[in-house]
């Protein structure tokens, strides 16, 4: 059973990096059915999709975020990374990491961690 | 981008209600649309993808259906263990999700 966790710092200071890992156990980042995905909840708000990862390291994300946005993966630890620079009070969130496949005519999130929550404050 | 708008934000129900959620894209985003359950300090958990498939374990009084731009998840027979907020993603053009909509005890 694929599981993923999330580590991290959760206080970042305005226009510092914030980054973050996501541990895949019980499965492969090298597995090339999986795109290693980013997505992010503000406190009482819906989600927002970050960016996914694939194995060989090509990536997509959400323009929103995409200038800022830096995304790796090591198959060496079986992990994904994400940086986003320059941070604001406005990337204050809970981060999760998800794997995202492609079951059907449409890609799904079916695996989440249980995400960690980063503030951004001086 | 495509915006997902969900109705209502919020719902008061009681066990063994039946309950309906909307789910309006700001474009035709076919059939590529997802549901996700989330309580409280969790992680979400995906219920349904295209549209009307279960996700393998999802009890079946949960049912999702629609096309183009309207789609709903309704669950038949509200249980204790649905009580929780359930959001909408679309994965035709990049990903959004909705805002999600808080189903509570009446």
């Amino acid at each position: 059973q694929v599981q993923l966790q999330e580590s991290g710092p959760g206080l970042v200071k305005p226009s510092e990096t914030l980054s973050l890992t996501c541990t895949v156990s019980g499965g492969s980042v090298s597995d090339g059915s999986s795109y290693w995905s980013w997505i992010r909840q503000p406190p009482g708000k819906g989600l927002e999709w970050i960016g996914y990862i694939s194995n060989s390291g090509r990536t997509n994300s959400n323009p929103s975020v995409e200038s800022r946005l830096t995304m790796s993966v090591d198959t060496s630890k079986n992990h994904f990374s994400l940086r986003l620079t320059s941070v604001t009070a406005a990337d204050t969130a809970m981060y999760y990491c998800a794997r995202l496949i492609v079951p059907a005519d449409c890609d799904v999130f079916d695996i989440w961690g249980q995400g960690t929550m980063v503030t951004v404050s001086s | 981008d495509i915006q997902m708008t969900q109705s209502p934000s919020s719902l008061s129900a009681s066990v063994g209600d039946r309950v309906t959620i909307t789910c309006r894209a700001s474009q035709s985003i076919s059939t590529y649309l997802n549901w996700y359950q989330q309580k409280p300090g969790k992680a979400p958990k995906l219920l349904i993808y295209d549209t009307s498939t279960l996700k393998s374990g999802v009890p079946s009084r949960f049912s999702g259906s629609g096309s183009g731009t309207d789609f709903t998840l309704t669950i038949s027979s509200l249980q204790l263990e649905d009580f929780a907020t359930y959001s909408c993603q679309q994965s035709f053009s990049s990903r959004t999700f909705g805002q999600g909509t808080k189903v509570e005890v009446k």
